[in-house]
């Protein structure tokens, strides 16, 4: 089993509609939960960054974290084309944990 | 620009020939690490290292493959005797040691095709 799971998708949406994109994982150490967006040909971005459990909210963007069950969401809100890109979860511990970062879900969203 | 500065961004090279790939952590930053990503698929953790250590290799291919971070100048990549599987695109990112999350960033990645 690995340590994070996350649907490669493709995951294809019309413009406007509500994302929801998620991970699992299996570590209990985990308490620090990330969020990147590549687009095409770029790096990985930080989109939103969370400690332990609850809810964050930037613009159109909510990460939620779920400790107990061990299952992380990231919400787009009306989302746009340009919102089209691979979104991966990350996640690390304390104490020099390595961060590990799921395989990515790829996000279409069309006009 | 302070963010994490990798170069080349496109390499090419010809099977049995050494690639070397650069990269320059944010400011601020000790720890580097560099990921490889193939086409279609997703990360994967290559090597981290501390200033003129290596501190976790454990996604390092046994041969060939060689990291550094020197106490000056950019951490550096090497392949030697580079064949069609190495082409990928290999990312550095870096991170701040007193970061209690750990948060990586990433550089543009540095694209290197085998031919």
């Amino acid at each position: 089993q690995k340590e994070v799971e996350q649907d490669p998708g493709p995951l294809s949406v019309p413009e406007g509609a509500i994302v929801s994109l998620n991970c699992t994982y299996s570590n209990s150490a985990f308490q620090y939960f990330m969020w990147y967006r590549q687009y095409s040909r770029k790096g990985p971005e930080l989109l939103m960054y969370t400690y332990s459990s609850g809810n964050k909210e930037d613009g159109r963007f909510t990460a939620q974290v779920d400790k107990s069950s061990k299952y992380i969401s990231l919400f787009i809100r009306d989302s746009q084309p340009s919102d089209s890109a691979t979104y991966l979860c990350a996640m690390s511990g304390t104490g020099g944990f390595k961060t590990i970062f799921g395989a990515g879900t790829r996000l279409f969203v069309k006009a | 620009n302070a963010g994490v500065m990798q170069n080349p961004r496109h390499l090419v090279r010809r099977r049995g020939q050494e690639a070397r790939l650069r990269c320059s952590p944010m400011k601020g930053h000790s720890h580097v690490y560099w990921y490889r990503q193939l086409p279609e698929e997703g990360l994967k953790f290559m090597v981290y290292l501390q200033k003129e250590n290596i501190i976790d290799e454990s996604g390092m291919p046994k041969e060939r493959f060689s990291a550094e971070f020197p106490k000056e100048g950019p951490s550096i990549l090497r392949i030697q005797q580079v064949v069609r599987g190495d082409s990928a695109a290999y990312f550095c990112a870096s991170s701040n040691r007193a970061d209690p999350a750990n948060t990586i960033y990433f550089g543009e990645g540095s694209w290197l095709t085998v031919v």
